[in-house]
């Protein structure tokens, strides 16, 4: 059963304050790494794919990380921002179409 | 900008009722999905359907479930004898090129809750 764990669950800072969060997913077998947005009672948005060792992405403040050789990518948001809040979902994707995700990491930022 | 949408927003139902639950893809994409979510469940694959038809399925999509397109726009997921297990968020989703290095494009979902 592949497995994709994603810390903390959990996260309120400050505005102004940097912030990052983990994904952590299977090492084997990868093909790619989705990052999305997530405000409630909105679409899902894409914020990054993700899919060489090593890649580095970035949107405005917010950047992502990705070691597919230890299984992890880290996202980061420089100088969060209230319109940041939004729970944050990674996605691994295997050999297969579908995709498998986390368990979300839910920021709150505090103005 | 071109979007997923999905509906109803909500739907509530009773036990042995059947639902469907409709999307509109983005127009140019080929390549549909549904994903659902338990409340404080992950986000779980369902099916993903291609050339009018199902590609890949999970366990979770038994025989009470099926997907259709009807037309050159819509894309359906029924779920003919609905659970109180049912309950969840239901997400349709679209690509436009095969792969999962593809972004899979989002609806806003639609909340199912089976009483």
């Amino acid at each position: 059963i592949l497995n994709v764990e994603q810390s903390p669950q959990s996260l309120h800072v400050q505005e102004g304050d940097s912030t990052n969060f983990t994904c952590s997913f299977p090492s084997s077998n990868f093909y790619a790494l989705h990052w999305y947005r997530w405000e409630t009672a909105k679409s899902p948005e894409a914020l990054f794919v993700m899919t060489l060792n090593g890649d580095e992405k970035k949107k405005g403040r917010i950047s992502a990380t990705l070691n597919t050789k230890e299984g992890y990518s880290y996202l980061y948001i420089k100088g969060s921002q209230p319109e940041d809040s939004a729970t944050y979902l990674c996605a691994f994707g295997g050999a297969t179409n579908k995709l498998i995700f986390g368990t979300g990491t839910l920021l709150a930022v505090q103005p | 900008e071109p979007e997923v949408t999905q509906t109803p927003s909500h739907q509530v139902t009773q036990m042995g009722q059947e639902v469907i639950l409709r999307c509109v893809p983005i127009s140019n994409h080929l390549y549909f999905y549904w994903y659902r979510q338990i409340l404080g469940q992950k986000v779980e694959f369902l099916v993903s359907f291609y050339n009018n038809e199902i590609s890949e399925k999970s366990e979770i999509f038994d025989d009470q479930f099926s997907v259709e397109r009807p037309d050159g726009s819509n894309f359906t997921l029924k779920i003919r004898s609905t659970k109180l297990e049912d309950s969840a968020m239901y997400f349709c989703a679209s690509s436009e090129v095969f792969g999962v290095q593809e972004t899979q494009y989002f609806g806003p979902g639609t909340r199912l809750l089976v009483l």
